[in-house]
């Protein structure tokens, strides 16, 4: 498809698993992103990449959170030791602009549900 | 103190009726202001960019106020299917890829 690509849509961890969510951005966007939204709220940033390049981490919740994406396209979003706080949708976007991240593609989110 | 304020509402609007809101930053340094639509269990996607002389988009205005650091977004005429949680962006004023979202007003027009 030509939009953003999450996988999987839908994830339930028992407390202290490891997770891997998968993002497949729209084919020549430079830029990708990771928010986290909990029910009710609306997105939190996590962290961006100018291709392989992770230019801000700030929002990561703790040194659990890992995101990658080696060569500039797919990107992981890795949560070590799941905690019920982790549960939330996290969404991926891409941007092609380099210099301002106006519009958004966003995927339709992986939904991570923490027991 | 959040960095993106808005009201949550909901804002119940009769189908044909005008609804406007509003939502404040706290940062002065963003440049850049965004209105984006979210449909329930849905994405969130860009409805319009917010420029300072303010603009409009067909049925949507939205307008900047930096002094007073909020921006509006007007609905008119407003059709069953712009029911939606409305949220406010503006871009963090020292990285330009952190972009701060609200938690968003949810607007349910009814027939």
């Amino acid at each position: 498809g030509a939009g953003v690509s999450q996988s999987p849509r839908y994830k339930v961890a028992k407390r202290g698993q490891d997770v891997a969510l998968r993002c497949d951005p729209i084919s020549g966007h430079v830029s990708l992103f990771w928010y986290q939204q909990a029910l009710g709220q609306g997105p939190e940033f996590l962290t961006y990449f100018q291709n392989e390049a992770q230019l801000d981490k700030s929002g990561l919740p703790s040194d659990r959170f890992f995101a990658e994406r080696p060569e500039g396209s797919v990107s992981t979003l890795k949560i070590q030791r799941t905690q019920q706080e982790d549960s939330a949708v996290y969404l991926c976007a891409s941007s092609s602009s380099r210099t301002w991240a106006g519009e958004l593609f966003f995927g339709e989110g992986s939904r991570l549900t923490v027991l | 103190r959040k960095e993106v304020e808005q009201d949550p509402g909901p804002f119940n609007v009769p189908e044909g009726a005008t609804v406007a809101f509003n939502c404040t930053y706290s940062n002065s340094a963003s440049q850049s202001f965004f209105w984006y639509r979210q449909d329930c269990r849905k994405e969130p996607k860009l409805l319009m960019s917010v420029y300072s002389s303010g603009n409009e988009d067909g049925r949507f205005t939205a307008q900047l106020n930096r002094a007073s650091q909020y921006i509006s977004l007007l609905i008119r005429d407003s059709k069953l299917s712009d029911s939606a949680t409305y949220l406010c962006v503006v871009t963090s004023g020292d990285s330009w890829g952190k972009l701060q979202f609200g938690a968003g007003t949810q607007v349910v027009v009814t027939p």
